[in-house]
Parts: structure tokens; C-alpha cells; sequence
């Protein structure tokens, strides 16, 4: 099969530990963002988003962190188990004033859990 | 399955020819984008339809790229002389038109285009 992994950042974890994945974004405009899980041959699967107003979010097992004042947004993940293992894409959509939603994506960083 | 459905999953074409691929998005969705992805890459955005209407491209779309989404329905992406430079996903997403103008896009699984 395919490997999108191929010259990504790596983070290799061992099953039951948490994980931080970090991306960092360049546009102070940006006002929403989402991180997204993506498996080999698959397209990105949406995890959880946080606006602009909100500094932290959390759902089942992950939490979002945003700290605008650094563009650094991070991804938490509790108890990482070996279903978690794929590419994580951060993504954020640039406030220019229209309402076309667009994302635009980071470089992902791949998640390797080891059993 | 009600997900974002996009045919073919793969596709192998010879350089110089024409190829379209088609993407149902969920039933609901006004929203639609084309996205691609390079191997090792996140995806990057090629262009965006409210209902019928194209209302962004962006400068990856060559003059041999065409989008249409003739009913607001389903859309088709072709690529027209491919050449190998276009081998890459081609992904589809859709969202929702709501008061939040900020929503989730949700993406089908590709389509794998190989130009040889």
C-alpha cells in the first residue's frame, strides 16, 4: 500500500501514553481551525475544530489548545492506542471577510504508536 | 453510507489524455470543494461551488482544469492533455450552509490519479 508518511515529521509514541501533536500557523487573520486524521488511502477525517474565541476544547479522548498570541495550535491525545497511527493535519481557514470556508493545510506529522 | 462519495477510486491514464472524475456530496450540503493532495503533502485547495455556482479557483487550476456542478448536486473534476505533473489525490469535500459561516469540511477517500 501507499505510505503517506514518506518526509513527515514523525511522533512515535507507546500505546497507552498521551500525545501532542503541534503545528504552528502563519496567518494572524485566521479565526477557525481543525485538526484532521488522515489513514493510508483514505481522505483527512475530521477529529475537532476550536474558533478564534477559544483557547482550549476538548472531546472523546482529544483536546485542541489554541495560543494565538504564539499562531501555535496542538492536538492532545489520551491514551493512544495502535487505531490512532496515521498522518494529522492541522488546518485553518483565513478570515478575509467571505464566506468560501476554505482550509488551508499544514504540513502533517505522522503518529506512529508502537504496542 | 452518507459520506461523500467520489468515483473512480483509482485511475491510470496515459499522458495527453482526458480523464474526469465525479463526487456526490452529502444530500444536504451546499458547500463544495476540490482539493489535491500530493504524496507526503497536506491537501491543497483548487476550487469552491455554493449551490451551482464556482465561486473561488485558485491558481493551481490551470486552463486545463474545469469544475462544474451543473444542478448543485454532484460536481466533476476534469483534467484535459494530463500531463505527469497531475498524478496526485484528487479529494473532494463538502459542508453545510448554516449561520456559522465556520463549519467542517467533510472529505470522501479520493480518487488516485497515476499519469504514466
Amino acid at each position: 500500500g501507499e505510505s503517506v508518511g514518506l518526509h513527515l515529521p514523525t511522533l512515535s509514541v507507546q500505546e497507552g501514553d498521551n500525545s501532542i501533536i503541534n503545528c504552528a500557523y502563519s496567518n494572524s487573520a485566521s479565526d477557525y481551525f481543525i485538526w484532521y486524521k488522515q489513514e493510508s488511502g483514505k481522505g483527512p477525517q475530521f477529529i475537532i475544530d476550536i474558533r478564534s474565541n477559544m483557547d482550549k476544547r476538548q472531546g472523546q479522548r482529544v483536546t485542541v489548545l489554541l495560543n494565538k498570541t504564539v499562531k501555535h495550535l496542538s492536538l492532545q491525545i489520551a491514551a493512544t492506542q495502535p487505531g490512532d497511527s496515521a498522518v494529522y493535519f492541522c488546518a485553518e481557514t483565513v478570515n478575509y471577510g467571505g464566506a468560501t470556508n476554505k482550509l488551508i493545510f499544514g504540513t502533517g506529522t505522522l503518529l506512529a504508536v508502537q504496542p | 453510507d452518507t459520506g461523500v462519495s467520489q468515483n473512480p477510486r483509482h485511475k491510470i491514464t496515459k499522458r495527453g489524455q482526458n480523464v474526469t472524475f465525479r463526487c456526490d456530496p452529502i444530500s444536504e450540503h451546499n458547500r463544495l470543494y476540490w482539493y489535491r493532495q500530493t504524496l507526503g503533502q497536506g491537501p491543497e485547495f483548487l476550487t469552491y461551488f455554493q449551490n451551482e455556482a464556482q465561486l473561488e479557483k485558485s491558481r493551481l487550476l490551470s486552463d486545463r482544469f474545469s469544475a462544474e456542478r451543473p444542478k448543485g448536486s454532484f460536481s466533476t473534476l476534469e483534467i484535459q492533455r494530463t500531463e505527469q505533473g497531475d498524478s496526485a489525490m484528487y479529494l473532494c469535500a463538502s459542508s453545510p450552509t448554516s449561520r456559522e459561516l465556520r463549519s467542517p469540511l467533510h472529505f470522501g477517500n479520493g480518487t488516485r490519479l497515476t499519469v504514466t
